[in-house]
């Protein structure tokens, strides 16, 4: 049962547009979510965070929208960049972090 | 600058047969966690530990064992190896689940098949 639900699999964005993943959350008590990133052969790094006191965090190409009515957050990447080219997690965190499938973004030239 | 380190990298295992996934970090961080990701599932948490002695279950924890006798390590033991556990091992850590500045540190994963 999935408690943080990435439902695109693979997103493909051209080079310098928008790239905008997508991230549904089950429990509406949940109050901090994560974004990581990940590269084959290597493991995740940390991106981006956002507090559920906040709806949105960016930092520089990267920003994080949070809705907590809708219990959606989304991660906008902007313009898409080919190092963008990775799989993304989102998370939620509370005595521990718990993570979404995965959604495999791929940055087009 | 080690951070979080996993060894070994590959590993073929025999059905049955039993083996120890290391991981040490040297940040001094409290909270250590193992994960597994199986191709197209993300990542499943096995086990943490929120600091030396203790330890606490995670989403998949049939088939492993944990212990936390210092800070700096973190081994994760399958006993009985099978087909299931083929996976690919993460290990992480981080100073502070309370502090929302201190995310997770990853090590590069420990890819492990038993056949």
């Amino acid at each position: 049962d999935q408690q943080v639900k990435q439902n695109s699999p693979s997103l493909s964005v051209q080079e310098g547009r928008i790239s905008i993943l997508n991230c549904d959350y089950t429990n509406s008590m949940f109050d901090y979510f994560l974004w990581y990133k990940k590269y084959p052969a290597e493991g995740p790094t940390f991106l981006i965070s956002i507090s559920s006191i906040k709806d949105k965090n960016e930092d520089g190409r990267f920003t994080v929208f949070l809705n907590k009515s809708a219990k959606h957050l989304s991660l906008h990447i902007v313009p898409s960049q080919p190092g963008d080219s990775a799989v993304y997690f989102c998370a939620y965190r509370d005595d521990k972090i718990i993570f979404g499938k995965g959604t495999r973004l791929h940055i087009l030239p | 600058n080690a951070g979080v380190t996993q060894t070994p990298k590959f590993r073929i295992l025999k059905i049955g047969q039993s083996m120890t996934l290391q991981c040490t970090q040297d940040m001094n961080h409290n909270y250590m966690y193992w994960y597994r990701q199986d191709p197209g599932m993300g990542l499943k948490l096995i086990y943490y530990s929120v600091g030396a002695g203790i330890t606490d279950k995670g989403e998949v924890p049939n088939g492993y064992n944990v212990s936390r006798s210092t800070t700096e390590d973190f081994p994760l033991r399958l006993e009985l190896a099978a087909p299931s556990q083929t996976s690919v091992y993460f290990c992480a850590s981080s100073y502070s689940i309370q502090n929302y500045n201190s995310p997770l540190h990853f090590g590069n994963g420990t890819r492990l098949t038993v056949t």
